[in-house]
């Protein structure tokens, strides 16, 4: 069936790097963007970053800026969340998710409909 | 960043009642807006997707509408896998933005 299939969290010291994947099974990975989304422990949900479909336009939330990278291997229906220079408030639980987007009414809306497991990321010394 | 507020943060309330759940931006969105249910423990789901479109396969006691700055989701008659956390999310621009959630826990 169609999902997502998430790997590369764990415990990190503040400073180290982390790389988050996220593969798909049962659909054309190239036909989606692709969303992160992190939950620190207790909180609500944030959006951390986006890529489309080939990678050549990418949004991140500001305070990853500069310090995560999102790459996309099509071959391996696979995007990555690179993580550097990590800081303790980055310890949360990462979700990606496929963007299905579509049109309402005219507009462009986005669409999450496709959600991997989650992994957790643990940011210490 | 586009701020979205969410009420109430929590409820109680009983399998059978109606729930209304809103969602207020602080400018217009026109009805680039979803809502995601969170079970504990879980991935989100899509439950709402343009304000007021029912995500395939989500029963039809969901129901979104709103534009502008204005939304609600409804939850016509609550159900047991009802109770969870709701969120909404903008997606008008970026960076895109969630409300702080809201609870609906059994009374």
């Amino acid at each position: 069936d169609v999902h997502l299939l998430q790997s590369g969290g764990g415990l990190v010291q503040p400073g180290g790097s982390l790389r988050l994947s996220c593969t798909a099974f049962e659909f054309t990975f190239s036909d989606y963007w692709i969303q992160w989304v992190r939950q620190a422990p207790g909180k609500g949900l944030e959006w951390v970053a986006n890529s489309n479909q080939d990678g050549g336009r990418q949004n991140y939330v500001e305070s990853v800026k500069g310090r995560f990278t999102i790459s996309r291997d099509d071959a391996k229906n696979s995007v990555y969340l690179e993580m550097n220079s990590l800081r303790g408030e980055d310890t949360a639980v990462y979700y990606c998710a496929r963007d299905g987007d579509r049109s309402v009414g005219g507009v462009w809306v986005d669409v999450f409909d496709i959600w991997g497991q989650g992994t957790v990321v643990t940011v210490s010394s | 960043a586009i701020q979205m507020t969410q009420s109430p943060s929590s409820l109680s309330a009983s399998v059978g009642d109606r729930v209304i759940i809103t969602c207020r931006a602080n400018q217009d969105i026109r009805i680039e807006l979803g809502w995601y249910q969170q079970r504990s423990g879980n991935a989100p789901k899509l439950l709402i997707y343009g304000a007021s479109s029912l995500q395939s396969g989500v029963p039809s006691r969901f129901s979104g509408s709103g534009s502008g700055t204005d939304f609600t989701l409804t939850i016509s008659s609550l159900q047991p896998e009802d109770f969870a956390t709701y969120y909404c999310l903008q997606d008008y621009n970026y960076p895109r933005t969630f409300g702080q959630g809201t609870r609906v826990e059994i009374k």
